[in-house]
């Protein structure tokens, strides 16, 4: 089957650092997104990890483990905007390539 | 201009009628994707389109058909809208042969009473 799981919510303080977890159980392994969705718009593309280790983009991080299945996500000097849903996806090679998402996890960052 | 648009962004329709909701893309990407986002379940995928001449089904393509007219264009039809058919519909497009990055457009607010 596939599964994956991340925390409903979070709540954070402008300017500390978050960690969102993500774990997950696919048919198949070709890579994982995180992907940022504010209230009511797209998604949008943050981060795309195919190898073990971290990816730094700016103040984001992502970080992936294949041999646990587990990814994180990390926030640094939060901002108000950050608040948001934040989507773990895995693309399996099912069905010629798709991608599962995760349900989100909502973040909430207060002053 | 947005790449991948959607029309209508809003709409509100009754129990038995078919709807057809359009996405159109300027990305030049073969691949697109229609899913549905509901609260607490993330988004689930309809359907979706390798090429002009490739549809498959997704998880809950049940009550739900396509169209892919072009390589352009992607239309989702609801043949017969019911209630629990309310939700967050995105449309979406990726490029072969990159790693799948998924573009998505604004969105469709559907409300079946």
């Amino acid at each position: 089957g596939q599964n994956i799981d991340q925390p409903t919510e979070m709540t954070a303080t402008e300017g500390a650092i978050v960690q969102i977890n993500c774990t997950y159980q696919t048919s198949g392994f070709n890579g994982l997104f995180w992907y940022q969705q504010h209230a009511g718009e797209a998604p949008t593309f943050l981060s795309y990890n195919v190898l073990d280790g971290l990816e730094e983009k700016g103040r984001f991080s992502s970080f992936l483990s294949r041999s646990k299945g587990y990814s994180y996500l990390l926030l640094k000097e939060l901002q108000m905007k950050d608040s948001a849903s934040y989507l773990c996806a895995v693309l399996t090679p099912t069905g010629g390539f798709k991608t599962i998402f995760g349900a989100g996890t909502r973040l909430f960052v207060k002053a | 201009d947005a790449d991948v648009t959607q029309t209508p962004r809003n709409r509100i329709t009754k129990t038995g009628k078919r709807i057809m909701l359009e996405c159109s893309q300027t990305k030049g990407h073969d691949r697109m994707y229609w899913y549905r986002q509901d609260p607490g379940l993330g988004l689930r995928l309809i359907y979706y389109s390798f090429d002009v001449k490739d549809i498959n089904k997704g998880e809950i393509s049940d009550g739900y058909s396509v169209s892919r007219q072009a390589q352009a264009k992607f239309s989702l039809s609801l043949e017969s809208a019911i209630p629990n058919q309310t939700a967050l519909y995105f449309c979406a497009t990726s490029e072969t042969r990159s790693e799948e990055t998924q573009y998505f457009g604004p969105g469709t607010r559907l409300l079946v009473l």
